[in-house]
């Protein structure tokens, strides 16, 4: 069973603040891994995304740490701002066959950035 | 905004009814994914549609079914409904080419209730 474990599940941070949200993954296979943010009444988009031969790639104020021997991604938010909060999913993809490239996704975690 | 929509917006049902939810690619964009998302979980991927073809399934039974139409808009028709179907019902789309994980630019959703 391909799975992506995901804490914590929500997380209040101060503004200006740190928030750091971690996964951790099995199958390794997966071969990329992009983090979403999703709001209520809306679906999922795309923040940032890593490929494992890459140990941090930033943008903005979000950063993705990849540690491959550990099978452990992490994403970082800088500078943390109210209108952060939000829903954040990490996930992990395969080529399940002919092209197909399936996410798999982790439970979430839900940040309240506090002013 | 990302110009994929889905239709309805939200949806409820008996149990043992079927349902067809509808999804309208973003323009260029000739592969479509749809994914299960329970309440306070991640989406499960359900299956993916290249060029009116199924080219990816995920853990889901033969009732769940989809089509994709020559315009590249999608559908996901589920039948004999259970309870545990209730769910928002997310698609996404792909933009065309050749593609190593294109981003998955996703629709607002479905909320589907089955009672």
């Amino acid at each position: 069973q391909q799975q992506v474990k995901q804490s914590p599940q929500s997380l209040i941070v101060q503004k200006g603040g740190i928030s750091i949200i971690n996964c951790a993954y099995e199958n390794t296979a997966f071969d990329y891994f992009p983090w979403y943010q999703q709001f209520p009444g809306k679906g999922p988009a795309l923040l940032i995304a890593i490929r494992p031969d890459v140990s941090e790639k930033k943008e903005g104020r979000f950063t993705i740490s990849f540690n491959k021997s550990a099978k452990q991604f992490s994403l970082h938010i800088m500078d943390s701002q109210p209108g952060d909060s939000a829903t954040y999913f990490c996930a992990a993809s395969i080529d399940s066959g002919a092209g197909s490239y399936q996410l798999t996704f982790g439970k979430g975690t839900k940040l309240s950035v506090i002013p | 905004e990302t110009g994929v929509t889905q239709s309805p917006t939200h949806l409820i049902k008996t149990r043992g009814q079927q349902v067809t939810l509808r999804c309208s690619s973003q323009s260029g964009h000739n592969t479509v994914s749809w994914y299960q998302q329970a309440l306070g979980q991640g989406p499960q991927f359900i299956f993916q549609y290249y060029r009116e073809e199924e080219n990816g399934r995920g853990n889901f039974p033969p009732r769940f079914s989809g089509l994709q139409f020559p315009n590249y808009s999608s559908e996901l028709n589920v039948n004999a409904l259970e309870l545990d179907d209730s769910a928002l019902y997310l698609c996404a789309s792909t933009p065309s080419g050749t593609g190593f994980h294109n981003e998955q630019f996703f629709g607002p959703g479905t909320r589907l209730t089955v009672l």
